[in-house]
């Protein structure tokens, strides 16, 4: 079945330092991909998206850039901040016509920068 | 900026006791949505409702659980008769069109005695 893949966290960085964080996916047909970040003691908020091959989603400075060769939708953002600290989620959405259009959530990559 | 709304916020309740988790959308979209994550774990999927009746459901979603819209804005989630593995983090989410980004709750930690 469909499911995404993420680096295993907590992931520690010094304010400024550049960041990545991986993620892959299976799925057949062409998914829309997402990253979604939660804030501590807050909910999943959209971050960026992606919809087909070679589509760069940015926001807030963060970048990810879907890549159909190598299934895969990485996180970047050249310096980060101590507000940046979070959970990000990777996540798909099934396309075609198929018969369901849930979330697909990889498991969350915990992200702490320190001044 | 319009956004989906939850309430309660918390809900702690006894094991066996009926519970409804309530949602307002955002107005102008079609299609909701629940989801759970019971902590340290994976966001989970339970349940999509489109046209006042459920489109999919989750091997999760078995006969104890439950989804209404009752009225134009409110989008429920009824739990029968909780169980301790119920204890989580419901998200209700919606969408304007399928297979298309879905906006987030702030989502109902409920806590099951």
């Amino acid at each position: 079945g469909d499911s995404v893949t993420q680096m295993e966290g907590p992931v520690t960085l010094s304010e400024e330092a550049f960041l990545t964080i991986n993620c892959t996916y299976t799925a057949t047909g062409y998914p829309s991909l997402f990253w979604y970040v939660q804030y501590p003691g807050e909910g999943l908020q959209l971050l960026l998206k992606a919809t087909k091959a070679d589509d760069k989603g940015s926001n807030k400075g963060f970048e990810a850039t879907y890549r159909k060769e190598t299934t895969s939708f990485h996180l970047e953002k050249g310096s980060v901040q101590v507000s940046d600290s979070a959970v990000y989620f990777c996540a798909l959405i099934r396309g075609g016509k198929t018969s369901y259009d849930k979330v697909i959530f990889g498991p969350g990559t915990s992200l702490s920068v320190i001044p | 900026e319009p956004e989906v709304t939850q309430t309660p916020s918390h809900q702690v309740t006894q094991m066996g006791q009926e519970v409804i988790l309530r949602c307002v959308p955002i107005s102008n979209h079609l299609y909701f949505y629940w989801y759970r994550q019971i902590l340290g774990q994976k966001v989970e999927f339970l349940v999509s409702f489109y046209n006042n009746e459920i489109s999919e459901k989750s091997e999760i979603f078995d006969d104890q659980f439950s989804v209404e819209r009752p009225d134009g804005s409110n989008f429920t989630l009824k739990i029968r008769s909780t169980k301790l593995e119920d204890s989580a983090m419901y998200f209700c989410a919606s969408g304007l069109r399928s297979y298309n980004e879905q906006f987030f709750g702030p989502g109902t930690r409920l806590t099951v005695l």
